[in-house]
């Protein structure tokens, strides 16, 4: 089984300033990572997902993401925020093999301020 | 494409009442799974089927959960009957089949927030 956990529940940061939203997994098999957004009063959007290959892996919004599989680690970056990225974030994961379901982290509040 | 849609949107009913939520994956999709969202737990996934075949079932809470896919174009959800601490979002999502290399994205509906008084 796998599990996610988001370090972070609130993440408040100024208008134009670079955000971190952390995130480690647990997994006994390899995974698939993915990151989230959800915006008020809407379903989850996928941002970006690491499949295989480099483990920098770029997504909508100027959002990227780094796979360190040492660390078990899939932190989520952008250098500059909008207020406009002001909204949820989760981190998931779903093993390689088979149907295994994906599983989320409990999400990571961005509040970003003017 | 229409997206997911899940109806209906906002529910509030009383506690002991039958809840039935509704949900129409995108055409095409043969993997839908329902998620629950809370404060204090997150999004927890509640059941998946995969061809409209249940899969895994495990994060059911208890009996007065029940989830059918009659087709590949409709699925429910019913709690029955009601508590206040079911009150939460409820989501359906839909991929492509969701098995090894192809999962690729889920795509989310809008969601059902449910108040059970």
């Amino acid at each position: 089984a796998q599990s996610v956990t988001q370090l972070d529940s609130q993440v408040p940061v100024f208008e134009e300033a670079p955000v971190e939203l952390r995130c480690n997994y647990s997994s006994s098999v390899s995974v698939y990572l993915f990151w989230y957004v959800q915006y008020p009063n809407q379903g989850l959007q996928l941002l970006l997902k690491y499949l295989s290959g480099s483990t920098l892996v770029k997504g909508i919004n100027g959002f990227e993401a780094e796979f360190n599989k040492s660390q078990t680690s899939f932190h989520l970056r952008k250098p500059s925020v909008h207020i406009s990225d002001t909204a949820e974030y989760f981190c998931a994961v779903s093993g390689r093999s088979g149907n295994t379901p994906l599983v989320f982290g409990k999400g990571t509040r961005l509040s970003v301020i003017a | 494409d229409a997206g997911v849609i899940q109806s209906p949107r906002h529910e509030v009913t009383e506690m002991g009442q039958e809840v039935t939520l509704r949900c129409k994956p995108i055409s095409g999709h043969n993997s839908l799974f329902w998620y629950r969202q809370t404060m204090m737990r997150g999004l927890e996934l509640l059941i998946y089927f995969n061809n409209n075949v249940p899969i895994d079932d495990s994060g059911m809470p208890e009996d007065r959960f029940s989830a059918k896919m009659p087709n590949a174009s409709f699925s429910t959800l019913k709690i029955q009957p009601s508590e206040p601490r079911d009150s939460a979002v409820y989501f359906c999502a839909s991929s492509f089949l969701w098995a090894g290399e192809q999962k690729t994205k889920l795509f989310f509906g809008s969601g059902t927030q449910l108040s059970v008084l």
